[in-house]
């Protein structure tokens, strides 16, 4: 069965350095996700990436975020300078469809740890 | 504000036994609801999606009502099984908004033999 894979699993950085964390979204899909969760709160929208562009971002996903797909399969996140309130679960979603009624398929997600 | 909240905060259950889950919601305008299953850990595998229209949808041993008018919902477990120890949470899809989930704080369940 098809499913969204993210890499890496857990990733542990200092204050200040740069993350990328990647995720290869369903390969027919064609709307693209990320969302975090910090642990013991609710799952939150970063971002939304539709035809090569940011569809719609929340008050999260700030200058210090970015999104991509360089290469066709690959979708990532970047962190320019991490902060230590960035550590959460970061999970990558891929969706057929779209607008809201299409159904969303998660990764495994990827702990970032902000030492 | 654009609100999922949930009932109970957590809930043990013997094997076998039945539960319901409650949700509600304060999301406007409504899309549509959805019940999530998520393992310690794990991304969320989605249970069932209902629209306006629809009043309950059954994906095996789980059946989502939804009543519209009320703004509620809940997600009930038939003959519960210790695979089904996990957090359930509800989100609602904002209308017109392309990925903007409103995520509730879960249900973790633990289901004891």
């Amino acid at each position: 069965e098809p499913e969204v894979t993210q890499t890496p699993s857990h990733q542990v950085t200092q204050m200040g350095q740069e993350v990328i964390l990647r995720c290869v979204p369903i390969s027919n899909h064609l709307y693209f996700y990320w969302y975090r969760q910090i642990l013991g709160q609710k799952v939150e929208f970063l971002v939304s990436f539709y035809n090569n562009e940011i569809s719609e971002k929340s008050e999260i996903f700030d200058d210090q975020f970015s999104v991509e797909r360089p290469d066709g399969s690959n979708f990532t996140l970047k962190i320019r300078s991490t902060k230590l309130e960035d550590s959460a679960m970061y999970f990558c979603a891929s969706s057929s469809r779209a607008g809201t009624t299409g159904e969303l398929f998660f990764g495994e997600g990827s702990r970032l740890t902000v030492l | 504000k654009n609100q999922v909240e949930q009932s109970p905060q957590s809930l043990i259950i013997l094997e076998g036994k039945n539960c319901t889950l409650q949700c509600n919601y304060t999301v406007s305008p409504f899309s549509n609801l959805r019940w999530y299953k998520q393992d310690t850990g794990r991304g969320p595998v989605s249970l069932t999606i209902m629209t306006f229209s629809e009043n309950t949808k059954s994906n095996g041993r789980y059946t989502a009502t939804l009543d519209a008018d009320t703004k509620q919902s809940s997600l009930h477990i038939t003959a519960s099984q210790l695979s089904d120890s996990a957090s359930y949470i509800c989100v609602v899809s904002h209308g017109g908004s392309q990925g903007n989930l409103i995520f509730g704080k879960g249900t973790k369940l633990s289901v004891k033999p």
